[in-house]
This record gives structure tokens, C-alpha cells and sequence, in this order.
């Protein structure tokens, strides 16, 4: 089975700053990942999927890179509405999350 | 747009099954290359994949519950129910479906249903 690694667990930061979380896969995963913004109380939402590709509707300071096992999420300003919980996946195993809160 | 909503029960006792539906719209589960999903999420911790069903009607279970878990679809109803045996306190939490776009072997889920906590307990 597949293992998914994220890093950091919870990571503070302040608006305006760029934040950048990981994803390790066990082995390669060729650019099969999707990364998903989850609020308290609320279902979690698609932000990226394969690896790169920005879902409809998400806000253009969310990327995504990488390929093989090492993937990163990036958000290059943060803002007030993004202090969330964030989860990457490839297909049945996901990351174990990563909290982003307030500095 | 897409949608999904999870019902069933909210509370369940200890060795009972649990049955969950999920109703979708604005899409077929006939389609090519969709499916839907059930994740489920214990208080506080982290999204544990369950089970998916294919437009084929392929299925796929998480190996650690593989022998709980059974999903069907009702194509005509929009509808894919999960069941799961024997419940226990630890799977207390919120189950949510969500419709998968499947490429291949890989995929992801969007949108999700908003999700039923279901709590188990005497």
C-alpha cells in the first residue's frame, strides 16, 4: 500500500505570508495527487488535482507542484480564509493532514 | 451543479450495522470514468478512505474493513448505499460520499456531500 506523508502537521503563519505545505508518497505516484482545504464543521474541497492543476473556482495563490513522491501546495499570500486544515491524496490513501493556523 | 447528502442514522449501537445513503444529482453513475466514494473522518483526526463503486460497477474496499463494508449503487434512484457491520465505538465520526473523477486507475473527489456524524454507543 501507498503511504502519504505530510509535513508539517501544523504550521503557523501570518496573512501576506507564502506558505508551503509537503507530500511524500512511498513510491512513485507520477503526478497523481489532489490536495483538499477542509474548515471546521465543513467537507473538505478540492483545491488541486494531478499534481498541478487548479480546480474551477479555486483562487490563483494556490499551486502545486511536484511529481514521482515529493509534491508541495503553496500558498503565495496567505489570507484570512485560508487558515484550514489541508489534505493530500492519492487515490484511496490520504495525508494526515496539515493545520494552518494564526501566528 | 453537482450534489450529494448523506443520510441515515445518527446514532447506532455497539455490534449493529450501519446503513448509509447517499443521493446525488447532476450526474449518472453510468457514466464513463465516475464513481462515488465514502470517507469517513473520526473526531479531530484525519479523512480515512472506505470504499469506492465505478459507472461499471467495479467496487473497491479499504483492506483494513474490507469485511465490513459492502456498496451498492441504485443507478435509477441516484442513489449509493454503504453498510457497514459490526460497529463499534471507534468508528464514531462523520461520513461523508463524494463523486470521484476517475482517470485510469487514479482519482479524486469533487464535490463531497456535507457529511452525517454518526456516533456509536450503548
Amino acid at each position: 500500500d501507498i503511504q502519504m506523508t505530510q509535513s508539517p502537521s501544523t504550521l503557523s503563519a501570518s496573512v501576506g505570508d507564502r506558505v508551503t505545505i509537503t507530500c511524500r508518497a512511498s513510491q512513485s505516484i507520477g503526478s497523481w495527487l489532489a490536495w483538499y482545504q477542509q474548515k471546521p464543521g465543513k467537507a473538505p474541497k478540492l483545491l488541486i488535482y494531478k499534481a498541478s492543476s487548479l480546480e474551477s473556482g479555486v483562487p490563483s495563490r494556490f499551486s502545486g507542484s511536484g511529481s514521482g513522491t515529493e509534491f508541495t501546495l503553496t500558498i503565495s499570500s496567505l489570507q484570512p480564509d485560508d487558515f484550514a486544515t489541508y489534505y493530500c491524496q492519492h487515490s484511496e490513501t490520504f495525508g494526515q493532514g496539515t493545520k494552518v493556523e494564526i501566528k | 451543479q453537482i450534489t450529494l447528502k448523506e443520510s441515515g442514522p445518527t446514532l447506532v449501537k455497539p455490534t449493529q450495522t450501519l446503513t448509509l445513503t447517499c443521493t446525488f444529482s447532476r450526474f449518472s453513475l453510468s457514466a464513463s470514468g465516475v464513481g462515488v466514494g465514502w470517507i469517513r473522518q473520526p473526531p479531530g483526526k484525519a479523512l480515512e478512505w472506505l470504499a469506492l463503486i465505478y459507472w461499471d460497477d467495479d467496487k473497491r474496499y479499504s483492506p483494513s474493513l474490507k469485511s465490513r463494508l459492502t456498496i451498492t449503487k441504485d443507478t435509477s434512484k441516484n442513489q449509493v448505499v454503504l453498510t457497514m457491520t459490526n460497529m463499534d465505538p471507534v468508528d464514531t465520526g462523520t461520513y461523508y460520499c463524494a463523486h470521484a473523477l476517475i482517470v485510469g486507475v487514479p482519482y479524486w473527489f469533487a464535490p463531497w456531500g456535507q457529511g452525517t456524524l454518526v456516533t456509536v454507543s450503548s
